[in-house]
């Protein structure tokens, strides 16, 4: 059962318009959330997270916002560059008893592709 | 500032064997983790150690194990090999065992003839 669903395998976005990627979680128990971008043959590279008492976090082009009523998660991204190009993944993890983190839970990616 | 290294970055072994790779975390980074890519099953934890423990881990049978030394490197060691242990084999470290970034390596490509 998949805890994580990024349900869009693929998005196209015009260069300098606004990419929107979004997640769903079923997990209750999450509390932390970050997004990653993969390039192939790479491994994937950090861009921002939120934890669970904030529902809005902004690093530069890209902000994500979490609406823990929906268990939805959104990544934003203005203006699309054609570096953007990549595939995204959305994870999430919960605090284990002894106040240390579970392993993160991924989404299966969705591939942003940016048209000049 | 150097970032995670795993090596080798490729291998091809065949069923039956054990293969061990291995992951030098960030400079000060303590927590290093595993995780497996497939096309089907996507990313999956396999675990995480902490100064030299195993904090938790994932949903893999015993043929998957793992190891961290006092400076924080780690290995990762898979015996008697599968077909379906071909995989990415990522290693991610962060500061701490907590709620903060994890950065990945670019991998270990696993093929099992």
């Amino acid at each position: 059962d998949q805890q994580v669903k990024q349900n869009s395998p693929s998005l196209s976005v015009q260069e300098g318009r606004i990419s929107i990627l979004n997640c769903d979680y079923t997990n209750s128990m999450f509390d932390y959330f970050l997004w990653y971008k993969k390039y192939p043959a790479e491994g994937p590279t950090f861009l921002i997270s939120i934890s669970s008492i904030k529902d809005k976090n902004e690093d530069g082009r890209f902000t994500v916002f979490l609406n823990k009523s929906a268990k939805h998660l959104s990544l934003h991204i203005v203006p699309s560059q054609p570096g953007d190009s990549a595939v995204y993944f959305c994870a999430a993890r919960g605090t284990l008893g002894d106040g240390g983190a579970d392993g993160l839970t991924f989404g299966k990616g969705t591939h942003l592709i940016i048209q000049p | 500032k150097a970032g995670v290294t795993q090596t080798p970055r490729y291998l091809i072994k065949t069923r039956g064997q054990q293969v061990t790779l291995s992951c030098s975390p960030i400079s000060g980074h303590r927590s290093v983790s595993w995780y497996q890519q497939t096309p089907g099953q996507g990313l999956q934890f396999l675990f995480e150690y902490f100064s030299e423990t195993q904090r938790n881990k994932g949903n893999f049978p015993g043929r998957f194990s793992g190891r961290q030394f006092s400076n924080s490197r780690s290995e990762m060691n898979v015996s008697t090999l599968e077909l379906g242990d071909s995989a990415l084999y990522l290693c991610a470290s962060s500061p701490v065992s907590g709620n903060q970034p994890q950065h990945f390596g670019d991998g270990t490509r696993l093929s099992i003839l």
